[in-house]
């Protein structure tokens, strides 16, 4: 079974940090671009990141960059996101997802949620 | 960036309706379009992708249509589980961006 299992959020303070992880299964994880998506409380979904198969590439929306950092790990089947120097408007349920070869998503996990508060 | 601009906002139907909603894109993106369907505490589901493109397992009274601007999502007979937020997608370009989400309601 093709399988996205996210894990690592919690509740941090303001200027925190989070590692996010995305366990892959079920596919050739190295096969294939893989994104962060995210939905704050009540809010539609926003793209956060992108990376490609070997990881050479990365995409970021710009509220983000320079404070997250996709990553992966072909070897471990995973998916990471370094979220740094949060802020209260990052708190949002963060989906991983698998794109297909036209780019839609079509494999979500189930989202890990990440709280910013003081 | 590409705005993408969903309308409705919101709609209500009723079971066996025809609904249509649309999807408007600023600028051409071709036919990388995706439409998603997401229900409260649920990962989004996707639904169309390459604007027309049913993905597998999708009832066949799911349809897309559309190419260039201006996209749209029919649902030809409402039924029950449909009821839910749908939300566009453009991937012809970094930052991807998805519409504002439309949210189908029971009337």
């Amino acid at each position: 079974e093709v399988q996205l299992v996210e894990s690592g959020g919690g509740l941090v303070q303001p200027g925190g940090s989070l590692r996010l992880s995305c366990a892959a299964s079920g596919f050739t994880f190295s096969n294939y671009w893989m994104n962060w998506v995210r939905q704050a409380p009540g809010k539609g979904l926003e793209w956060v990141a992108s990376i490609n198969k070997d990881g050479s590439e990365k995409y970021y929306v710009d509220s983000v960059r320079g404070r997250f950092t996709i990553s992966r790990d072909n070897a471990k089947n995973s998916l990471f996101l370094q979220v740094d120097s949060l802020r209260a408007e990052d708190t949002a349920v963060y989906y991983c997802g698998r794109p297909d070869g036209y780019r839609a998503t079509d494999v979500w996990g189930k989202g890990t949620t990440v709280s910013v508060s003081s | 960036d590409i705005q993408m601009t969903q309308s409705p906002f919101s709609v209500s139907a009723s079971v066996g309706d025809r609904v249509t909603i649309t999807c408007r894109a600023s600028q051409g993106i071709s036919s990388w379009l995706a439409w998603y369907q997401q229900k409260p505490g649920k990962a989004p589901k996707l639904l169309i992708h390459a604007a027309s493109s049913l993905q597998s397992g999708v009832p066949s009274r799911f349809s897309g249509s559309g190419s260039g601007t201006d996209f749209t999502l029919t649902i030809s007979s409402l039924q029950p589980e449909d009821f839910a937020t749908y939300y566009c997608q453009q991937v012809n370009s970094f930052p991807i961006t998805f519409g504002q989400g439309t949210r189908l309601e029971i009337k």
